[in-house]
């Protein structure tokens, strides 16, 4: 079935260092690619999406590139902030458009 | 506009009681979704509704847990017989059309104790 994996954290990183979370998916068919993200007592909100290959995902500085030939959508930003901290989670559509989560990556971010 | 809401937020259960969680979809939108958050981990799907229509629920976990949208808008999740392993938060989202490729919205969840 499907499925997605996504590096375990917590990442700790300083103020202004350059972000990559990495994410892999196995999928029949081609499904669509997102990155949710959970800011602390938050809900979960999108942060971007793909929904073909190729295709780049793009928001708040945040980017991901849908690539089908290693099955990845890996997020990057080149310099991160305090308030990035959160929980961010990797996630492809399945079967009637439900979602397949990773199990998350907690980012650090500090002065 | 109002988002996805959920209640209630918190709810604690003696082991092998019944409860019943709702979801308040944005209106209009067709597709709500259930999904199964553990503490550390991603949400794992429950079940899927297109209007009244229950598609898939395939996730859920064993015939304690149901579900129901009857009037095509809010919908309940019920879990009878608690037990300490249903311990989650419960995630509700809805999006406004069918295909794939849409943005699910989420509510705030509901965090489920048994105990």
């Amino acid at each position: 079935g499907n499925s997605v994996t996504q590096m375990e954290g917590p990442v700790t990183l300083s103020e202004e260092a350059f972000l990559t979370i990495n994410c892999t998916y196995t999928a029949t068919g081609y499904p669509s690619l997102f990155w949710y993200v959970q800011y602390p007592g938050e809900g979960l909100q999108l942060l971007l999406k793909a929904t073909k290959a190729d295709d780049k995902g793009s928001n708040k500085g945040f980017e991901a590139t849908y690539r089908k030939e290693t099955t990845s959508f890996h997020l990057e930003k080149g310099s991160v902030q305090v308030s990035d901290s959160a929980v961010y989670f990797c996630a492809s559509s399945g079967n009637t458009g439900k979602l397949i989560f990773g199990q998350g990556t907690t980012l650090q971010v500090k002065p | 506009g109002a988002g996805v809401s959920q209640s209630p937020r918190y709810k604690v259960a003696k082991r092998g009681q019944d409860v019943a969680l709702r979801c308040d979809p944005i209106s209009g939108h067709v597709s709500l979704f259930w999904y199964q958050q553990a503490l550390g981990q991603g949400p794992e799907f429950l079940t899927y509704f297109q209007n009244e229509a229950q598609l898939d629920k395939s996730g859920l976990p064993s015939d304690r847990f149901f579900a129901e949208r009857p009037e095509g808008s809010v919908s309940t999740l019920k879990i009878q017989r608690t037990q300490q392993e249903d311990s989650a938060v419960y995630l509700c989202a809805s999006s406004s059309q069918v295909m794939r490729r849409d943005e699910q919205f989420f509510g705030p969840g509901t965090r489920l104790t048994v105990l």
